[in-house]
């Protein structure tokens, strides 16, 4: 079946800007998660929904970053005033459910650079 | 931060079998140990995942220590594809287990 996928891919855009970063889960996963990754680190966690509601957001680095799941598939990462610093790797992950033995499944990623 | 400590790269000869150790001193009774690896330019891909038993399956093996303060996971002949960053995480049992990255060994498996 179809994994994860992401889009766009790839997004170039200007410090200040708005940008809009969508995943698709898994289809019928309830557990959705959003990673970055900078130039030679591990991914780092952002956020994790399970259905509509954002369990943990303790990883969002500030008040610039918001996301949503509205209907508990499809989510949007929102990055208001961009900066060069969030220049990255945007990874987004599902499971089935959210338990820790669950396997993660990731997206290929949307790589976001800020001019 | 990360609670496993890894070496940055390892070499290993194509067909041979590949042993990465892992490092989490201070893991406690809850928190299994998870490996995940990243091929370049795509996303992280599990591997295998234990808490105190030895694990294999399709891909891999995974050795636990008795005390549980150390793994290694073993890929049995390794191949070109499986060059790639491998990381090594634990995670608590529970919902929303994030998963907290380090910066992984880069394994290259040469011809």
């Amino acid at each position: 079946g179809a994994g994860v996928s992401q889009t766009p891919s790839n997004k170039v855009t200007e410090k200040g800007k708005y940008v809009e970063l969508r995943c698709d889960p898994i289809s019928g996963h309830t557990a959705l998660y959003w990673y970055r990754q900078s130039l030679g680190q591990g991914p780092e966690f952002l956020i994790y929904f399970q259905g509509t509601g954002a369990a943990d957001d303790s990883g969002l680095p500030n008040d610039r970053f918001f996301a949503v799941r509205p209907e508990g598939s499809v989510s949007t990462l929102k990055i208001q005033r961009t900066e060069r610093g969030d220049s990255a790797v945007y990874l987004c992950a599902s499971s089935p459910s959210g338990q820790a033995t669950d396997t993660q499944y990731f997206g290929p990623g949307t790589r976001l650079t800020v001019l | 931060d990360a609670k496993t400590t890894q070496p940055p790269s390892m070499d290993c000869a194509e067909g041979r079998a590949a042993n990465l150790p892992c490092n989490h001193s201070t893991i406690s009774g809850n928190e299994y140990v998870y490996w995940y690896r990243q091929i370049h330019s795509q996303g992280p891909q599990y591997i295998i995942h234990g808490l105190k038993n030895n694990e294999t399956n399709e891909m891999a093996s995974l050795i636990i220590t008795e005390d549980r303060k150390s793994s290694t996971l073993i890929l049995p002949h390794a191949t070109l594809r499986d060059t790639a960053v491998y990381y090594c995480i634990v995670s608590p049992r529970g919902y929303g287990n994030k998963l907290v990255f380090g910066a992984g060994t880069i394994l290259r498996v040469k011809s």
